[in-house]
């Protein structure tokens, strides 16, 4: 399988504290990609960050690419219960297709 | 961002029954749509890629004699699936790449659940 790794799988916090997920993949990427899903609903696009960069900032977010350990952490500083979801990491090749990785699913308590 | 709908949002059907899902882009031209599965606390699965007016691209492993896609316009595309069994049950999810806008980024629908009994 293709699909990505990610860790934890789970991971539980208190509001204002920072969360911080890893997602490692196995082949080359054009660029990788973070995405939030809510329970039972679609994902939402949070981020985007290609090759040939190497971290990148969305508001709460810093994502950080590094392409030699083929790996990649998002991570949500001063979180809040709203943030509440799995994460999925997603890399993109030459085609236009995704590969999830297999989600983090973070709780935030307050 | 691009808006895309489901609809239904959810189905329950009997075994033997077939399925159509609808996948709506709302406000752009989907060219290319993407049709997912997702079991429970699972990732998303790419199933096949739907290109508009061309046949889809199915994933291996995915029958496309069960699960029928037909992209016959821009902004509509459908997954039926055939002859549901209950290990059909599942989270099904459309997205699209708006291509021409964010490379890669895709906008996801909200998603159908499928139950068979």
């Amino acid at each position: 399988s293709q699909q990505g790794e990610e860790d934890p799988q789970a991971l539980s916090i208190q509001e204002g504290e920072n969360a911080t997920m890893n997602c490692s993949y196995k082949t080359s990427i054009n660029n990788l990609q973070w995405y939030r899903q809510n329970s039972g609903r679609g994902l939402v696009h949070l981020i985007l960050i290609r090759s040939n960069e190497r971290e990148k900032h969305s508001g709460r977010l810093r994502v950080t690419l590094d392409t030699s350990k083929k790996s990649s952490s998002l991570l949500i500083t001063a979180s809040r219960a709203a943030d509440t979801a799995s994460y999925f990491c997603a890399t993109a090749g030459t085609a236009s297709k995704l590969t999830f990785g297999t989600g983090t699913r973070l709780q935030v308590t307050l | 961002g691009a808006v895309v709908s489901q609809h239904p949002s959810w189905v329950i059907c009997k075994s033997g029954t077939s399925v159509k899902i609808e996948c709506r882009s709302l406000d752009f031209q989907a060219t290319t749509m993407f049709w997912y599965r997702q079991f429970p606390k699972q990732s998303l699965m790419l199933m096949a890629t739907s290109n508009e007016g061309s046949k889809a691209t199915y994933e291996q492993g995915v029958e496309k004699d069960k699960f029928l896609i037909n992209h016959a316009s821009l902004t509509l595309s459908t997954l039926t699936v055939t002859s549901a069994h209950p290990e059909d049950s599942s989270f099904y999810i459309c997205s699209t790449d708006a291509a021409g806008r964010n490379y890669n980024e895709q906008f996801f629908g909200p998603g159908t659940r499928l139950t068979v009994l």
